[in-house]
Formats: C-alpha cells, structure tokens, sequence
C-alpha cells in the first residue's frame, strides 16, 4: 500500500465548478499535512497547510480527518487557471511524503 | 519569499556520462536539501536527504554510488548523475529547508533526458 493515496483522476470540469479531491495516508505519526499543486514539468507550490480544524484560504477548502486518516480539498468556482495536479502530501519525520496527484481539467 | 535556483532546467546527454545539477538556496542558508526523483505520472520520490557538512541520507532503493550529493555549503548542494543511462531520464527536483523552518523551498527542476 502506497503510502499516500490519490485519486489520479482526471477531474473534467466546466468552469464554475465545484470540485473536490481526496487523499488517505497511512501512516498514523504523520503530523503535518498539506496540498500542493504542479503544473506540468514545474516544480510543487505549497497552496495550503491542513489543521486538524479544517482550514479555508478563498475558493480553497482543506479537511483533515485524523480517524479516517483522510485529508480532502474542495475547490469552489473552478477557474481555468486551477488545471493542474493536486499533490496530497504528509510528513515522515522531517521528510515530506508526496501523493501521486489528481489532475485537474477545468474547461471554458 | 525565499529563492532556491536550480541548473540547468535541461540536460540532454549520452549514456554513460555524468550529469552534475546544482541547487543553491539565494536568501536564507539550507540546512537541509532534499533530492527528488519523478518519472512521468508519479509522484515526487524522495532520494536523499542532506545535511551540510555531512553526508547524505539515502532512501532504500537508491544507490549512494550512482548518485553522488555533495551538500559543502549553507547555500550549495549539487546532485550528480554517474555513468547516466537510459533508464535514469527523469524529472530531478531539489528543496531546501532553512534551520527550524519546517517550510519547503523547491527549485524549478531538472529534466534529464539520457539518450
């Protein structure tokens, strides 16, 4: 089992759209979460930490769910500029875990 | 917000050579650098961590031999490919992390390409 899963998606949207993407974890120790996102053949860029709270930065909404070891991110009136891969992402120790990535298509 | 550069974006070479790519953090000291590895449509694997002054961390399944880290420097970590093959083309990434800063700085990335 991977260590940190993904969808791969791709998620097809039109414009407007509500989308949201999941992501377990396996490991339990795992303390520190975050979404990235990376466009193609670039480097990652942090869009956001998750609290265990649940956290909102504008259209971006993350969930942590430590139980289900579940994190999610929901993207409200997707934009064309949000097409790109959504990277879940957990630490191990001082060492960051990355998913695969959910591709993310918004169409006008 | 803080800078890491990463050269060359690019690599084109033969097999058999040795790539050389260089990570340097421009306004804050990297403590740590972490290499990183991605092969088309999966995720970013980590390769080594390294700590300045001393040598690298390899994750299981990475030979130390083939892929040299050299982290002499606060601001310099350098990752060589040796004796590059075909199947070592991949995505190379590196990020820097400053003292007590959890945050992660990435460089642009390296596409090697090995013929």
């Amino acid at each position: 089992r991977k260590e940190v899963e993904q969808d791969p998606g791709p998620f097809n949207v039109p414009e407007g759209a509500t989308v949201a993407f999941n992501c377990t974890y396996s490991n339990s120790a795992s303390q520190s979460f975050f979404w990235y996102r990376q466009d193609c053949r670039k480097e990652p860029k942090l869009l956001m930490s998750v609290y265990s709270s649940g956290n909102e930065d504008g259209r971006f909404t993350a969930q942590l769910n430590r139980a289900s070891q579940y994190i999610s991110l929901l993207i409200r009136d997707s934009k064309l500029s949000d097409s790109a891969t959504y990277l879940c992402v957990v630490n191990r120790g001082n060492k960051l875990v990355f998913g695969a990535g959910t591709i993310l298509r918004v169409k006008s | 917000g803080a800078v890491v550069s990463q050269h060359p974006s690019r690599v084109i070479c033969k097999s058999g050579t040795s790539v050389k790519i260089e990570c340097r953090s421009l306004d804050f000291q990297a403590t740590t650098m972490f290499w990183y590895r991605q092969f088309p449509k999966q995720s970013l694997m980590l390769m080594a961590t390294s700590n300045e002054g001393s040598k690298a961390t390899y994750e299981q399944g990475v030979e130390k031999d083939k892929f040299l880290i050299n982290h002499a420097s606060l601001t310099l970590s350098t990752l060589t490919v040796t004796s590059a093959h075909p199947e070592d083309s991949s995505f190379y990434i590196c990020s820097a992390q400053g003292a007590g800063n959890e945050k992660l700085f990435f460089g642009s990335g390296t596409q090697l390409s090995v013929l």
